[in-house]
C-alpha cells in the first residue's frame, strides 16, 4: 500500500509555543489530506480536511486560528498548533487519499504524540 | 443521524481462540466499509475493506469480515487469535455523498491471554 510519513512522532513543547507537524505522501499524490485528533482510549475525531492549494475545511468546534493547516503541495500538508497549552496534548494523526480516485482507502501516518508542558 | 457503532469497548480472548468484533452502521445507503488496527502509539493499518461484490472479504493477518446488509453490520472475524493481534480495532465507513470522509467507530480494545 501507499506510504504516508508523519513527522515528528513525538514532541514535547512548552506552553505558549507553536509546534508544526508534517504529513507527507511518499509514493502517491494526495489532493486531500485529513487531520485527526485522538484522545487516550478514544476514537479518531476529524479536525479538518486539507485540500491542496485551497483553505482547509474545519470541523465544528475546531479552532482554525489555533490549528493552522497548510497543504502547499500534492505530497505535503502541515498542521501547526499555535500557542499550545496543556489541553492541546494529544495524539494527532494524518491521512491522505490518492488523487483522482473516487473510491479509495485512506492511508494513515504513524501519528504524532504532542505533550505540552 | 449517521453513525458507526462498535458495541464492545473491550474484548478478551485466549490465544488460539476465535474472535469476532462487531460493527454496525446506520446510513441510508450502503457505505464503503473498512476495518483498521492500531497498535499503541501508532497510526492505523488497514486490515480489509468492502466496496461491493462478495460480501465476505479477506484481509491481511488472517482476518475476514462479512457485510450483512439486512443487519447493517460488518463484523470482523479471525479463526485463531495470536498474541500479536492485541491492539485497538476500528470500524470505519466512507460515503460517496456529502462530506466524503471516513467516520470511525469508537473502537474495540482486544486483549489476548496466553
Amino acid at each position: 500500500g501507499a506510504v504516508v510519513s508523519q513527522h515528528p512522532s513525538r514532541v514535547i513543547c512548552k506552553s505558549g509555543t507553536s509546534v508544526k507537524i508534517e504529513c507527507r505522501s511518499l509514493d502517491f499524490q494526495a489532493t486531500t489530506m485529513f487531520w485527526y485528533r485522538q484522545f487516550p482510549k478514544q476514537s479518531l475525531m476529524l479536525m479538518a480536511t486539507s485540500n491542496e492549494g485551497s483553505k482547509a475545511t474545519y470541523e465544528q468546534g475546531v479552532e482554525k486560528d489555533k490549528f493552522l493547516i497548510n497543504h502547499a503541495s500534492l505530497t505535503l500538508s502541515t498542521l501547526t498548533v499555535t500557542s499550545a497549552h496543556p489541553e492541546d496534548s494529544s495524539f494527532y494523526i494524518c491521512s491522505a487519499r490518492e488523487s483522482l480516485a473516487l473510491i479509495t482507502e485512506a492511508f494513515f501516518g504513524q501519528g504524532t504524540r504532542l505533550t505540552v508542558v | 443521524a449517521q453513525s458507526v457503532t462498535q458495541p464492545d469497548i473491550h474484548i478478551t480472548v485466549s490465544e488460539g481462540a476465535s474472535l469476532e468484533l462487531r460493527c454496525n452502521y446506520s446510513y441510508g445507503a450502503t457505505p464503503y466499509l473498512f476495518w483498521y488496527v492500531q497498535s499503541p502509539g501508532q497510526g492505523l493499518q488497514l486490515l480489509l475493506k468492502y466496496f461491493s461484490g462478495d460480501t465476505l472479504v479477506q484481509g491481511i493477518k488472517g482476518f475476514e469480515a462479512e457485510f450483512k446488509r439486512s443487519q447493517s453490520s460488518f463484523n470482523l472475524r479471525k479463526p485463531s487469535v495470536h498474541w500479536s493481534d492485541a491492539a485497538e480495532y476500528f470500524c470505519a465507513v466512507f460515503l460517496l455523498v456529502g462530506a466524503r470522509q471516513l467516520t470511525f467507530g469508537s473502537g474495540t480494545q482486544l486483549t489476548v491471554l496466553p
